[in-house]
């Protein structure tokens, strides 16, 4: 069953703390992505990789790092320096950078700080 | 970087009648216009595309017309019902896709 699965589906932080949220594609996808989504408003880049190994800042990176060691994995880390972290967190990939095909997303991780 | 902006922010139609959204886009190297639907709780997923080469795209009961020349595309859906019922966003780019802020459709039976 081929698809991309973000883990886990609800995720509570302290305040201070880090935590990583995970995804995982089998779809054997060059482009991965990371996208915050608030109540109305659209999904708005955190961080892209066009390839493994490669990342690169989207337009609100800060307070957020990640890493590419795998093709199949895109996992992002939301640190202490994320002043306002609680938010709806979608991963999505797409076959290679610059394809002009769709964004597959995955069911998304849903962030509170509490 | 590119800017997309989308309207309305919000529709309400009766079930049968048509529903249009439009976006607006920045950068003129943008070719790729994909529109996603988002249901409650789940995650978007792609209903039709559109790339700088085409003038217009129909499938069943979705249209999407691109006009480069004004920087606009617009998503059409005939016939609406209850199930069309979601969040549509429209997104542009060329590498890696702006969303716009997403329309919130509602099919009244």
């Amino acid at each position: 069953d081929g698809g991309i699965t973000q883990s886990p589906k609800y995720l509570f932080r302290k305040e201070g703390q880090n935590v990583t949220l995970s995804c995982e594609q089998n779809l054997n996808h060059d482009a991965m992505y990371w996208y915050r989504q608030d109540p109305g408003q659209g999904l708005r880049l955190i961080y892209y990789s066009q390839i493994v190994n490669d990342f690169q800042k989207g337009d609100i990176a800060e307070g957020y790092s990640v890493s590419r060691e795998k093709k199949e994995s895109f996992p992002l880390t939301v640190t202490s320096a994320q002043k306002n972290p609680t938010a709806f967190y979608l991963c999505a990939s797409s076959i290679r950078w610059g394809a002009n095909t769709e964004a597959f997303f995955g069911q998304g991780t849903r962030l509170t700080v509490v | 970087g590119e800017n997309v902006e989308q309207h309305p922010s919000t529709l309400s139609v009766q079930e049968g009648d048509s529903a249009v959204i439009k976006c607006t886009y920045s950068d003129s190297a943008s070719n790729y216009f994909p529109w996603y639907k988002q249901e409650l709780g789940k995650r978007p997923q792609l209903i039709i595309d559109i790339r700088s080469n085409v003038g217009e795209k129909k499938d069943q009961r979705i249209a999407v017309t691109l006009n480069k020349t004004a920087k606009h595309f617009s998503l059409h859906i005939t016939e609406t019902q209850p199930e069309d019922s979601a969040v549509y966003f429209c997104a542009a780019g060329a590498g890696k896709s702006t969303f716009g802020d997403g329309t919130t459709l509602t099919v009244k039976p």
